[in-house]
């Protein structure tokens, strides 16, 4: 069976400090892969999709980037960390079809002070 | 393009009472429709999907949810509410491109 992995599970750093979130999809391989935020009392916003290995598309201009170094590894970091980046992230999985369900990983708290 | 709203962002029913959360779609082409569950501090959890077919789908945890094209909603139901179902539940939309739209969610609460 498929499983996802995230970490940290939750994380403080201050503002400027660089960031590195680490996502891991065991028993499949090519899935297309997600990096969401969300906002304490808001929805879900899409980042970040990668359909394969150092194939990254950005949905929302900002301060973060990802990077996919391998089939099933996926990193969002930051340069220097803005107050805004703080929420809850997370990283999901589907297969290859327009019809795949995402499956999610646990999500990791990202508290900027 | 599409978009998904989701009517409510609080919900509070009884032990035992119904659950009805309302989902509406907008979406230019077919649409696949999700409903999504989380608990506090956690991932999402798939409970149904809509892809194609029978317009009634079930879930897990006793839900299910109804695919009405010429309302385009896809409201989610229980017939009785548990304490356990306390969550907060997002409806999404998908069209071609694999990606999903959410609604902003609906927190539900269930009063013993």
């Amino acid at each position: 069976s498929q499983t996802i992995h995230q970490w940290p599970a939750t994380l403080v750093q201050p503002v400027g400090s660089p960031l590195s979130l680490e996502c891991t999809v065991e028993g499949t391989s090519n899935p297309n892969l997600y990096w969401y935020r969300q906002a304490a009392g808001r929805g879900l916003q899409l980042l970040f999709y990668s359909v394969g290995i150092g194939q990254i598309s950005s949905e929302v201009p900002q301060n973060l980037s990802a990077s996919r170094p391998q089939d099933r590894q996926f990193i969002l970091s930051s340069k220097k960390l803005l107050l805004s980046d703080s929420g809850f992230y997370l990283c999901a999985w589907a297969g290859t079809g327009f019809q795949e369900t995402q499956y999610f990983g646990p999500g990791t708290r990202l508290l900027v002070l | 393009a599409q978009s998904v709203t989701q009517l409510g962002s609080h919900v509070s029913v009884s032990e035992g009472a119904l659950v009805l959360l309302r989902c509406n779609y907008s979406s230019s082409v077919p649409p696949y429709l999700f409903w999504y569950v989380q608990y506090p501090n956690q991932g999402l959890q798939l409970l149904l999907k809509y892809t194609t077919g029978a317009t009634l789908v079930k879930g897990i945890n006793g839900f299910e949810a109804e695919f009405k094209k010429s309302e385009t909603s896809f409201h989610l139901t229980k017939p009785s509410a548990h304490m356990s179902d306390a969550a907060e539940y997002f409806c999404a939309v998908s069209g071609n491109t694999g990606k999903l739209i959410f609604g902003q969610g609906t927190t539900l609460q269930v009063k013993p």
